[in-house]
């Protein structure tokens, strides 16, 4: 089946650092979105992106993807402690009305001791 | 509107109890799904629901019961449930070309005893 490999699987970033993760897949996706999620939460939708090569900015963050559309990576300037928890990358075909979602492992960003 | 509410929040039950999770969205996407997630894992598809009809059932036991009443409305009934199906029961939708993208509840943590 498909699979998407993120990294790393997990980091420490101390305030004012830029952090960057990414995703890379055997397969081609239509659209790629990255998503953040709290302990007990559900994941929050970042960033979409749905054309290759697109590059976009909320905020701090940024993300693009990949030529290929077989990745996709996700910067976070400037981190601040409310920055941790747990992203996924996922990437998404569509057939008729459903999406074929696949996520990734996840990255979990946690604040330097 | 662009959230999928979830209800409850919470929810403990016992091994014979009968209890159903609830969600809605107003977005007017025609796709809901149902996910389980454990703690650090990605969340896991269970069911599709695509014009209110079930269109994938991926391989879930039968005390999990999944109703579409209608096109803003998704329910999951659970009967005689096992320890291990404790977990965070997420909610989404989706439809292609939104631009609210493939949108997630905030869940419900099960807890079985």
């Amino acid at each position: 089946g498909q699979q998407l490999n993120q990294s790393p699987q997990s980091m420490f970033i101390q305030e004012g650092e830029d952090v960057s993760m990414n995703c890379t897949s055997s397969s081609i996706f239509n659209t790629w979105l990255w998503y953040k999620q709290d302990p007990g939460e559900g994941p929050v939708l970042l960033i979409a992106l749905y054309k290759a090569g697109e590059l976009t900015s909320n905020g701090r963050l940024t993300a693009q993807f990949g030529i290929t559309r077989k990745d996709s990576f996700l910067n976070i300037s400037a981190s601040i402690p409310s920055d941790v928890g747990i992203y996924f990358c996922a990437g998404l075909n569509y057939g008729g009305s459903q999406g074929n979602l696949i996520f990734g492992k996840g990255t979990k960003l946690s604040v330097k001791p | 509107d662009t959230e999928v509410t979830q209800t409850p929040k919470h929810l403990v039950m016992g091994m014979t109890n009968k209890k159903s999770l609830k969600c809605e969205q107003h977005m007017g996407h025609r796709a809901m799904y149902w996910y389980k997630q454990k703690a650090k894992k990605p969340p896991e598809l269970m069911f599709v629901y695509s014009y209110e009809k079930l269109s994938i059932n991926e391989s879930v036991p039968s005390r999990f019961s999944p109703e579409c009443p209608n096109s803003s409305l998704l329910n999951l009934h659970l009967h005689a449930l096992q320890p291990e199906d404790s977990a965070l029961y997420l909610c989404a939708s989706s439809d292609r070309g939104s631009l609210s993208g493939y949108t997630f509840g905030s869940g419900t943590r099960l807890t079985v005893v």
